[in-house]
């Protein structure tokens, strides 16, 4: 493994706080994603980053906030207006294609958000 | 709107029979899919796409634009095919649509 990590693999919460999930890659992609998983619901993007300094909201934007000031990391700040944050959050990368497109989807391990 | 679809949560096979885990998609361009597998304890990975007609750890995919499926196949099921499954869509830009997810249970 490596390429893609994220801290802490879990964390826990009291309502009410921000927190910050980590994640960096040294592949050297361009583009950075945000996932949320929850049982039943498979992945639901959050946020993604496809150049440095701009992202673009995804379909679960409310209630979290991202920046992309570096190339290798994306991290994602879960705020206390998200009105259910417990849930297994989920990092990707991708590169540009050489035909155009983007190339495949690479994973990190996850972060379990606990709220207590 | 691009949606996944894959009727089935759970599927319970035993070991050497065949699997067929079922996929469809809505979405009004040219479709780029892919299956992606997580094993227990282990993170999310590709499994196979559709353009690249290629068959991974025995399994299959075609995709039917008539019947918007993109069904993932294989002849003879083994345990360690125990995972759970996403399909997925590649639609505008680099963003990817997920379905909910088949957990595959392979018993021996």
């Amino acid at each position: 493994d490596g390429g893609i990590t994220q801290s802490p693999k879990y964390l826990f919460r009291k309502e009410g706080q921000n927190v910050t999930l980590s994640c960096e890659q040294n592949l050297n992609h361009d583009a950075m994603y945000w996932y949320r998983q929850d049982p039943g619901q498979g992945l639901r993007l959050i946020y993604y980053s496809q150049i440095v300094n701009d992202f673009q909201k995804g379909d679960i934007a409310e209630g979290y906030s991202v920046s992309r000031e570096k190339k290798e990391s994306f991290p994602l700040t879960v705020t206390s207006a998200q009105k259910n944050p417990t849930a297994f959050y989920l990092c990707a990368s991708s590169s540009p294609g050489l035909a155009g497109g983007w190339n495949e989807q690479f994973f990190g391990p996850g972060t379990r958000l606990t709220v207590l | 709107a691009q949606r996944v679809t894959q009727p089935e949560k759970l599927l319970s096979v035993f070991k050497g029979a065949p699997v067929e885990l079922k996929c469809n998609y809505s979405y009004s361009g040219s479709p780029e899919l892919f299956w992606y597998v997580q094993y227990s304890r282990q993170r999310l990975q590709l499994l196979l796409r559709h353009i690249s007609r290629e068959s991974i750890k025995g399994f299959t995919a075609d995709l039917n634009k008539g019947e918007t499926s993109f069904h993932l196949k294989k002849p003879f099921a083994q345990e360690e095919d125990s995972a759970m499954y996403y399909c997925a869509l590649k639609g505008g830009y680099s963003t990817l649509t997920f379905g909910k997810g088949t957990m595959l249970l392979v018993s021996p």
